[in-house]
């Protein structure tokens, strides 16, 4: 019940394409569900998050759309660039503060 | 003016031994965690502490100790060192429990 599943593990796309990471939880207590960026060498850094009382919260180039009855949310990255080559890990946590890491996917921008 | 700071960055050491991590952060935060990431990238929770009290200590070895001397330092020594704790360690913090982390750039233990 603790878990939160990520895809694809890796992703390849063309510089100015979509990126789209999919991420599903199966505990309902869960309500912040922040998206993770970490470059090789740092820690992760907080991208965008989101609470289950809304369905999409955009932020830049940086979008995610949430699903609260299919229990899924995605991280769409618009206008992809080279720059954003990192990986990235969703996450989900409960009101005791544990934060749930999704597997991580490895998202490489081609030039 | 690095948020969260920990050393050492790498420490490499052998089997057996008992080592420390330092975890600083100068947000003014109440609440501090250490988190493990293994070889595959991924990353569990181990502690949190919250304005110096433990509040979350997940599954984890009783080698693993976290300190709070105050609210701005966690950490962690262990004890014993064994070849499954080579991971990067990081530290984070947030203004409260259920607001958003920030994490330090970690901790790499390489245990020979």
């Amino acid at each position: 019940q603790q878990q939160v599943k990520q895809s694809p593990q890796s992703l390849i796309v063309q510089k100015g394409g979509i990126s789209i990471i999919n991420c599903a939880y199966e505990n309902t207590a869960f309500d912040y569900f922040p998206w993770y960026q970490q470059f090789p060498g740092k820690g992760p850094a907080l991208l965008i998050a989101i609470r289950p009382d809304v369905s999409e919260k955009k932020e830049g180039r940086f979008t995610i759309s949430f699903n609260k009855s299919a229990k899924q949310f995605s991280l769409h990255i618009m206008d992809s660039q080279p720059g954003d080559s990192a990986t990235y890990f969703c996450a989900a946590e409960n009101q005791g503060g544990k934060l749930i890491f999704g597997q991580g996917t490895e998202l490489s921008v081609k030039p | 003016d690095t948020a969260v700071s920990q050393t050492p960055k790498y420490l490499v050491t052998q089997m057996g031994n008992d080592k420390s991590i330092k975890c600083e952060q100068n947000l003014g935060h109440d609440t501090m965690y250490w988190y493990k990431q293994d070889s595959k990238k991924f990353l569990k929770i181990m502690f949190s502490y919250n304005n110096k009290e433990l509040i979350i200590n997940e599954t984890v070895p009783n080698r693993f100790s976290p300190k709070s001397p105050d609210k701005a330092h966690l950490n962690l020594h262990i004890n014993s060192l064994e070849l499954g704790d080579s991971a990067v360690y990081f530290c984070a913090s947030s203004q409260f429990v259920d607001q958003p982390q920030h994490f330090g750039d970690g901790t790499r233990l390489s245990i020979l």
